[in-house]
């Protein structure tokens, strides 16, 4: 059975930064990309970021580029997301996701979801 | 980017009965949708993905159609647990985006 477990959700403050984590397990983690998905308190899904098999290609929205970096250790089977300048706009819930498409880039389906780790930013 | 829209924003019927969920495409969004499902507190699950294939394990009452920019999620006979808020997505264009969503409420 497929299991996608983050952590690492806090209360921050404006400017700070945060480390989230995926750890996986019950498939062969190095063969899928993965993503981040985010969803704010009561809001619809936003794609945030993906990474592919190897860690050699990552993209991300607009909205995080150049605070946001994502990351995975194979050898651990795990994902994480560094988030820096954190923004109140950044409040969500994150999902880490497995791409379905092992094959596709920046563009997929997520056919796997973690229960989502909770990031409030506010001063 | 591709905006899509999704409607109605809640829909409201009774177990046994037939839904239609519909989801449109800003610009051309060829086969490339998605169709999830979200129960309160827990994650989306991937039900219908390049417009008609279902997931693993999703049940043959959940069937997905369209092309282009208009798109169609239907449910044949709602069972209890169908209740939810449903969301489509598109990869056809940078980046990833999602619909906002249709609350699908017992009548």
């Amino acid at each position: 059975e497929v299991q996608l477990v983050e952590s690492g959700g806090d209360l921050v403050q404006p400017g700070d930064s945060l480390t989230l984590s995926c750890a996986a397990s019950g498939f062969s983690f190095d063969s899928n990309w993965m993503s981040w998905v985010r969803q704010a308190p009561g809001k619809g899904l936003e794609w945030v970021a993906n990474i592919k098999q190897d860690g050699s290609l990552t993209y991300y929205v607009d909205a995080v580029k150049g605070r946001f970096t994502i990351s995975r250790d194979n050898a651990k089977n795990s994902l994480y997301l560094q988030m820096n300048s954190l923004r109140v706009e950044d409040t969500a819930i994150y999902y880490c996701a497995r791409d379905l498409i092992k094959g596709a880039s920046w563009g997929n389906w997520f056919d796997s979801w973690g229960q989502g780790t909770l990031v409030t930013v506010s001063s | 980017e591709i905006v899509l829209t999704q409607f109605p924003a809640t829909l409201s019927l009774s177990p046994g009965e037939r839904a239609t969920l519909s989801c449109r495409a800003s610009q051309n969004a060829y086969s490339y949708l998605a169709w999830y499902q979200q129960k309160p507190g827990q994650a989306p699950r991937l039900l219908i993905y390049d417009a008609s294939n279902r997931a693993t394990g999703i049940p043959a009452r959940f069937s997905g159609s369209g092309s282009g920019t208009d798109f169609t999620l239907t449910i044949s006979s709602l069972e209890p647990e169908d209740f939810a808020v449903y969301y489509c997505q598109q990869r056809s264009d940078w980046p990833n985006t999602f619909g906002q969503g249709t609350k699908l409420e017992i009548k």
